[in-house]
């Protein structure tokens, strides 16, 4: 069971816009910066978002993170076959003086 | 240009003492606000955080784990080395080593990772 909670599949046609939740508490979204991760099949984790809503560089400005209270989403736009992978988010908790990721989230382009 | 690589065993026998080694380039695990972090992956499942190191060499370690877990840096040969003790086939994972900014909060550089089996 993890600390944050993301749903565990997305979908959408390419082209179209999708969200990724993640849904924490006060000690670790609440009060701290989220980053996202994108994990291709059998490829170690990329930062995609980090601040809760910077790019790194490369990163193209289609993926867009925020964060609001105890919630951060991560968003897709102009979804490509390429984007499907698992995602992630983390972020420090501050209770519990570890690193926590989500569940993890399987985005599928229809 | 910041790289990191795992090393260790692939195959541990229960009940061992696992030792990986991260080695790095690129940056320092002296300078301020830099820090090197382990998680892992079992097989089709989640990522799971282990452990991390900062920069002034203090640590911090997964509550579930935290008996078990050391963390030690050798910043002259750029290595941070994780010891992972009675080993159980729940442990078998894909572990890597990332390298974290601004405090640690977040991990932009990640190693390939490296498969680590537990049977006997």
């Amino acid at each position: 069971q993890s600390v944050l909670t993301q749903p565990p599949s997305v979908s959408a046609a390419p082209g179209q816009k999708v969200t990724i939740s993640c849904s924490g508490s006060s000690s670790n979204i609440g009060n701290n910066y989220v980053s996202w991760y994108q994990q291709l099949p059998g490829t170690a984790p990329k930062l995609l978002i980090s601040d809760n809503n910077k790019r790194p560089s490369g990163i193209p400005d289609r993926l867009s993170g925020s964060k609001s209270g105890t919630s951060a989403t991560l968003g897709i736009t102009g979804l490509q076959t390429g984007d499907e992978a698992d995602y992630y988010c983390g972020t420090w908790d501050s209770s519990l003086s570890a690193w926590v990721f989500g569940g993890g989230t399987k985005l599928t382009v229809l | 240009q910041i790289t990191l690589k795992e090393s260790g065993p692939t195959l541990v026998k229960p009940t061992q003492t696992l030792t990986l080694t991260c080695t790095f380039s690129g940056f320092s695990l002296s300078t301020t606000g830099v820090g090197v972090g382990w998680i892992r992956q079992p097989p089709g499942k989640a990522l799971e955080w282990l452990a991390l190191i900062y920069w002034d060499d203090e640590k911090r370690y997964s509550p579930s784990l935290k008996s078990r877990l050391t963390l030690t840096k050798d910043t002259s040969r750029n290595q941070v080395i994780l010891t992972m003790t009675n080993i159980d086939p729940v442990d078998t994972a894909t572990y890597y080593c990332a390298h974290g900014f601004g405090g640690v909060i977040g991990f932009d550089y990640w190693g390939q990772g490296t498969l680590v089996t537990v049977s006997s």
